[in-house]
């Protein structure tokens, strides 16, 4: 039982360069999300997916971009790394309006 | 907009004793309410969740009862155990699917 897999665990980046952290779900979930989670901030929504094919701003959206790619695969690029975006990073996914979602492991980012 | 507020840690408690972590929300419409749970390390895991006003929550000795009247679902648990030293938050599912957190309350129990 995979859940929701993320890509990769940790990665440096210089600033300016750019990364895609990669999502997956197997649990055939309508709704997708990306948030960030920082000392002292809790956890804040950067993007959501909703259903295939749509997309939403959440809280923290710039300096970032989503692609919902299918059903099973919700992407989350930085075009140009700062050091502000430093952060662990976390997918995750559920399923009608009242259910829970699923996380991921998280992505561990540090932008040098 | 949706908002959920909890307690600022960080809490730290001795094995055994009660543990109330609390948190209020703001929304619109009639809310899902949830704990979730984060071991160092790790993702987060649903501890508890309650979907109506009255709902009590219960998972692993920890409860929260949904308070409409109150817009609280605070955390409670009678005797922690230092395997319960994690960080605890308290979220919301309105109707928009924007899943909505507070900003964590960091545990530690003592043996």
């Amino acid at each position: 039982n995979a859940g929701v897999t993320q890509t990769p665990k940790f990665q440096v980046l210089k600033t300016g360069q750019s990364m895609t952290l990669q999502c997956a779900q197997d649990m055939n979930h309508n709704s997708m999300y990306w948030y960030r989670q920082d000392p002292g901030m809790g956890l804040r929504l950067i993007y959501y997916s909703a259903s295939e094919g749509t997309t939403d701003k959440g809280e923290v959206p710039n300096g970032y971009n989503v692609s919902r790619l299918n059903k099973r695969e919700f992407s989350l690029r930085l075009e140009s790394a700062a050091p502000s975006q430093t952060s662990v990073y976390f997918c995750a996914s559920k399923e009608g309006s009242n259910t829970e979602a699923f996380f991921g492991q998280g992505t561990r980012l540090t932008v040098v | 907009g949706d908002s959920v507020t909890q307690m600022e840690g960080p809490v730290t408690l001795s094995e055994e004793a009660f543990l109330t972590i609390n948190c209020t929300y703001t929304a619109t419409g009639y809310p899902s309410l949830f704990w979730y749970v984060q071991y160092p390390g790790e993702g987060l895991q649903l501890l508890l969740k309650a979907t109506k006003a009255d709902d009590k929550g219960s998972n692993k000795g920890f409860e929260a009862t949904y308070r409409k009247e109150t817009t609280s679902f605070h955390l409670e648990k009678g005797s922690v155990q230092v395997s319960d030293s994690a960080v605890y938050f308290c979220a919301l599912i309105p109707s928009n699917y924007k899943l909505t957190f507070g900003k964590g309350t960091l545990l530690t129990v003592n043996p």
